[in-house]
């Protein structure tokens, strides 16, 4: 069965905090998105990866695909960055999605 | 980048009527869509796939005489819930394949409450 695995799943920390947020799945992707959804639902999609590093401001995504593992940093952490943060995959074999059950992100003033 | 968007973001309805969620690529043509819907504490769960000028098809367990899919062109979807019941009540997302680099875009959500 293919699958996909996020940890922690429940995260708090204080402001200024580097955080890191991981991915693990269990056979080959094409691609990996890492997501954010904020209390009233909505999602923002913040890195399409399919091999290396990306950054965007305070964010950072790598991949390694040969351990199959993907990792989110934040850096300086804000309480604006309280969110789940999820992880969805495309398996090598199809062209649809798969996500991972996310992380709940708290950042404590 | 490109943007997907989805209409409208939130809709209250009465049970038993139909609701229409609208999913659009702004700027890029999308031969492939995908609906996936949310409940609380849960993941995102594939609904269907979405192929403009052919039937969507539906994952197991999804009824598509209740969600109907169409797909009339390259650049929109719809999901419509028919007869909706509470049990319908959740968070709608479609994402859109960009054909050209092979890249899929994620619309904010629809999220949907039937009373």
């Amino acid at each position: 069965k293919n699958e996909v695995e996020q940890s922690p799943q429940n995260l708090t920390a204080q402001e200024g905090e580097f955080i890191t947020i991981n991915c693990s799945y269990s056979v080959g992707i094409s691609a990996l998105h890492w997501l954010q959804q904020h209390p009233g639902g909505g999602i923002v999609s913040l890195f399409m990866l399919s091999s290396g590093k990306k950054k965007h401001g305070r964010l950072i995504a790598t991949i390694n695909i040969q351990e199959k593992h993907s990792s989110l940093h934040i850096t300086a952490s804000h309480p604006r960055d309280s969110a789940v943060y999820i992880c969805a995959v495309r398996w090598n074999t199809g062209n649809q999605f798969y996500f991972g059950t996310g992380t709940s992100l708290t950042v404590i003033p | 980048g490109a943007v997907v968007s989805q209409h409208p973001s939130w809709v209250i309805c009465k049970s038993g009527t139909s609701v229409k969620i609208e999913c659009r690529s702004l700027d890029f043509q999308a031969t492939t869509m995908f609906w996936y819907r949310q409940f609380p504490k849960q993941s995102l769960m594939l609904m269907a796939t979405s192929n403009e000028g052919s039937k969507a098809t539906y994952e197991q367990g999804v009824e598509k005489d209740k969600f109907l899919i169409n797909h009339a062109s390259l650049t929109l979807s719809t999901l419509t819930v028919t007869s909706a019941h509470p049990e319908d009540s959740s968070f709608y997302i479609c994402s859109a394949r960009e054909v050209i680099t092979d890249t899929q875009y994620f619309g904010p959500g629809t999220r949907l409450t039937v009373l």
